[in-house]
């Protein structure tokens, strides 16, 4: 199984350009999640996807655009990438409420 | 409202030392207890669970046992290994939100 796939691993992008974040997991689960980790800062959580056809703010919504393509496929986008972006950005999924988050391999994006 | 709090690191051990890192939740409801590991450079990885008060969820030598009267989920080992070294996350589920709730993380070195 591949669990949860992120693409790409590295990307660096120049201040205002703009890029779509890949996800996609293969265990049918049905909520997904985008955070962005920084030193010091832990996992904060930018958008979540509770079910297809359903997103909702994290804690850190804003530069941000996200899409649940379908029940596999949830991608972040950023429209016009700032310094302030530079950061990993892990991608996960979950079956249930009370059940353990996969995580993808993560992206990390400078932004320059 | 919900939160995680575990001990800030660094921790840095000896090889075979007994370890301890602390976490403990606000309570609100009756959540299922996780521990993450995140090896350099890699994404987070489940160390081990706890669905309901008094389970003990144990991998690789690790165990936490899910304590409701101090709402705390401690991670131990008996004698770490130099590839332990990573930073461990505890989180909590938060409820019909779908979300987890995340500690800041803890980062262990472990010392040949």
């Amino acid at each position: 199984n591949a669990g949860v796939t992120q693409t790409p691993k590295f990307q660096v992008l120049k201040t205002g350009q703009s890029m779509t974040l890949q996800c996609a997991q293969d265990m049918n689960h049905n909520s997904m999640y985008w955070y962005r980790q920084d030193p010091g800062m832990g996992l904060r959580l930018i958008y979540y996807s509770a079910s297809e056809g359903t997103t909702d703010k994290g804690e850190v919504p804003n530069g941000y655009n996200v899409s649940r393509l379908n029940k596999r496929e949830f991608s972040l986008r950023l429209e016009s990438a700032a310094p302030s972006q530079t950061s990993v950005y892990f991608c996960a999924s979950r079956e249930r409420w009370n059940t353990e988050a996969f995580f993808g391999q993560g992206t990390r994006l400078t932004v320059v | 409202g919900d939160s995680v709090t575990q001990m800030e690191g660094p921790v840095t051990l000896s090889e075979e030392a007994f370890l301890t890192i602390n976490c403990t939740y606000t309570a609100t409801g009756y959540p299922s207890l996780f521990w993450y590991v995140q090896y350099p450079g890699e994404g987070l990885q489940l160390l081990l669970k706890a669905t309901k008060a008094d389970d003990k969820g144990s991998n690789k030598g690790f165990e936490a046992t899910y304590r409701k009267e101090t709402t705390s989920f401690h991670l131990e080992k008996g004698s770490v290994q130099v590839s332990d070294s990573a930073v461990y996350f505890c989180a909590r589920s938060a409820g019909n939100n779908r979300k987890l709730i995340w500690g800041l993380g803890t980062s262990l070195a472990v010392n040949p």
